[in-house]
């Protein structure tokens, strides 16, 4: 979906580099989220936020962080990355609403850490 | 919070066949039920959706149909063919200012030549 936009689509870096993952999204939804997969596997939810001032941790927000900066911005942070964190990153929105939610995915960022 | 299960977890089909995944869910609040399908290397995207007001719903080969007593609703891809080779994903809820939702944890479909 054009509407997310995920950069860098691919980075490559070493072990004990911090690095960050962005997010930008032009839908005006409250909701963003960032997952993880792994190849193969679903999908592992690490941090979502449901407006600026929120931030919540997911399944598997160990040694990750994330900044909400805006609506638009969701950025995801590896403090100090480590070979396991080699996998495939998804940035999702989503609308507030009570009659069900649907996601919209950006593009994937893939990274390896070496 | 939602249980979320698919089944099965691999599905391999001949082209030409008709695929059916089944997902289980756990919350009776969930009133919205989406299917997302994953090709290789690509974002997941909404690929058909039914609420709980509607018992089946058809977009050309596929339909999704559903069952909130037994609380699963299940995929339906009729005379399938290559392209749909893909993993597929559901994620029943109820949307609300303050509810996660989980996605199933996938079906990969495998439709051989």
């Amino acid at each position: 979906d054009a509407d997310v936009t995920q950069t860098p689509r691919n980075r490559i870096t070493k072990t004990g580099k911090r690095i960050m993952l962005e997010c930008s999204q032009t839908k005006g939804h409250d909701r963003m989220y960032w997952y993880r997969q792994d190849p193969g596997l679903g999908l592992q939810l690490i941090y979502y936020s449901f407006d600026v001032k929120d931030i919540n941790k997911g399944e598997i927000s160990d040694g990750y962080s994330v900044s909400r900066q805006a609506q638009a911005k969701f950025s995801l942070s590896l403090e100090s990355a480590i070979p396991n964190q080699t996998a495939l990153y998804f940035c999702a929105t989503s609308d507030r609403t009570g009659s069900g939610e649907t996601q919209y995915f950006g593009p994937g960022t893939r990274l390896l850490v070496l | 919070g939602e249980n979320v299960e698919q089944h099965p977890s691999t599905l391999s089909v001949q082209e030409g066949d008709s695929a059916v995944i089944k997902c289980t869910y756990s919350d009776s609040a969930s009133n919205y039920f989406p299917w997302y399908k994953q090709e290789l290397g690509k974002r997941p995207q909404l690929i058909i959706d039914i609420r709980s007001n509607v018992g089946e719903k058809k977009d050309q080969r596929i339909a999704v149909t559903l069952n909130k007593t037994a609380k699963h609703f299940s995929l339906h891809i009729t005379e399938t063919q290559p392209e749909d080779s893909a993993v597929y994903f559901c994620a029943p809820n109820s949307g609300g200012s303050n509810y996660k939702l989980t996605f199933g944890k996938g079906t990969l479909l495998t439709v051989n030549p």
